[in-house]
């Protein structure tokens, strides 16, 4: 079985600086992997996804991310934050079942 | 546009009442989930349905009941079985592949005193 580690729960950051939040997980097998996020008091959206190809995969709203599979990790990154990106991320695994990191709360603040 | 309505988006309820959360989606997705949040804890599946009049358990399903007699609704039942039921319910679907993104409502917050 996978799981997934998002190895900071809180990320505090200035207006237009650069972010990167962890991901790491664990699995034998192959795995599809994703990216969510979650504004206060709504749903998940999508922000980008994994499934196979080039190891850099673009998402919406500027944010990236990297596939690295000898070090099992799934690094989100995005340039220059703004204040919008106030939300909680999701990092997620993909294999017979989806399994969900505890979560990264990242704080822009002007 | 499609997408997936939860409804109400806030309730209130008295211990030892059942109570249940609506989920219906537009997106023509076969498969529909629900799961609950608390802070700090991520998400964690509580039942899923691949087929209409078919579901299986998640990893937290006691307490809770569902059906699927709909391919577009999903509704979920917390019982009064359930010891911890004040959480923010969380309903999705997806096409069903492992490789398919899961689309989210919106949510219910639940409070039981």
């Amino acid at each position: 079985a996978q799981s997934v580690t998002q190895l900071d729960s809180q990320v505090p950051v200035f207006e237009e600086a650069p972010v990167e939040l962890r991901c790491n997980y664990s699995s034998s097998v192959s795995v599809y992997l994703f990216w969510y996020v979650q504004y206060p008091n709504q749903g998940l959206q999508l922000l980008l996804k994994y499934l196979s190809g080039s190891t850099l995969v673009k998402g919406i709203n500027g944010f990236e991310a990297e596939f690295n599979k000898s070090q099992t990790s799934f690094h989100l990154r995005k340039p220059s934050v703004h204040i919008s990106d106030t939300a909680e991320y999701f990092c997620a695994v993909s294999y017979y079942k989806l399994s969900f990191g505890a979560g990264t709360t990242v704080t822009v603040r002007a | 546009d499609g997408g997936i309505t939860q409804s109400p988006k806030y309730l209130f309820r008295k211990e030892g009442q059942n109570v249940t959360l609506s989920c219906e989606q537009n997106l023509n997705h076969d498969a529909m989930y629900w799961y609950r949040q608390d802070p700090g804890q991520g998400l964690r599946l509580i039942y899923y349905s691949q087929i209409v009049n078919d579901f299986q358990k998640g990893d937290i399903a006691e307490g809770y009941s569902v059906s699927r007699e709909k391919k577009e609704s999903f509704p979920l039942t917390v019982t009064s079985a359930q010891k911890n039921p004040t959480a923010f319910y969380l309903c999705a679907s997806s096409q069903g592949a492992d490789n398919s993104p899961l689309h989210f409502g919106n949510g219910t917050r639940l409070t039981v005193t």
